[in-house]
């Protein structure tokens, strides 16, 4: 079975801090991976997603995240935390060899404290 | 995103009735997707639909329909709701090309059922 966990439902991190949100991965082949956004009373928006090649993937508002074949990982980083990324983040995969559709992880909300 | 959007926004209803949630989307997209959002559970996928003639079973199907009314109108149908469909619903969309294209959500809509 496909799935994708998310193992902390609530990350706090000091403003200006370096914040890692995680998530790990169960997929049958090659898994694409992404991560959403989420804000309050908005639908989720996409941050960054890796596909192939090179495992560090960059996206938006200053995101990245590391694909980790041999640790089946993808965890969401950013090197200085702001407040205005307190929201909700959810990891998602996309198997390669069965997919049609995506799963996602069941979230983890940011805080990030001034 | 205004290019998604869902009505109605917020709904409370009574077990029995039948309840239709709607969705556009202006992004000129053939694919669309029907999730539902429970705290702790993430997003759950419900039907989706890769074109106007197609229709798809997601995960949690059973006592959901759809309709594909046009290519940029998807409506999902709870043909006698229930307590347990209280939940966040959200109408996604993605692009020609790979399956795995980023999805594009609108808004969500606020299901409560009594």
């Amino acid at each position: 079975a496909q799935s994708v966990a998310q193992p902390e439902d609530q990350v706090n991190v000091a403003e200006g801090n370096p914040l890692t949100v995680k998530c790990t991965y169960s997929v049958s082949g090659n898994p694409y991976l992404f991560w959403y956004v989420q804000y309050p009373n908005r639908g989720l928006q996409f941050l960054l997603k890796y596909i192939t090649g090179d495992n560090l993937v960059k996206g938006s508002y200053g995101f990245e995240a590391e694909f980790n074949k041999s640790q089946t990982s993808f965890h969401l980083k950013k090197p200085s935390a702001l407040v205005s990324d307190s929201a909700l983040y959810f990891c998602a995969v996309f198997p390669s060899n069965t997919g049609n559709q995506f799963y996602f992880g069941t979230g983890t909300s940011l805080t990030v404290i001034p | 995103d205004a290019d998604v959007t869902q009505t109605p926004r917020n709904r409370i209803t009574k077990t029995g009735k039948r309840i239709m949630l709607e969705c556009s989307q202006t992004k000129g997209h053939d694919r669309m997707y029907w999730y539902r959002q429970d705290p702790g559970l993430g997003l759950r996928l419900i039907y989706y639909s890769f074109d106007v003639k197609d229709i798809n079973k997601g995960e949690i199907s059973d006592g959901y329909s759809v309709s594909r009314q046009a290519q940029a109108k998807f409506s999902l149908s709870l043909e006698s709701a229930i307590p347990n469909q209280t939940a966040l619903y959200f109408c996604a969309t993605s692009g020609l090309g790979s399956l795995y294209n980023e999805q594009f959500f609108g808004p969500g809509t606020r299901l409560t059922v009594l």
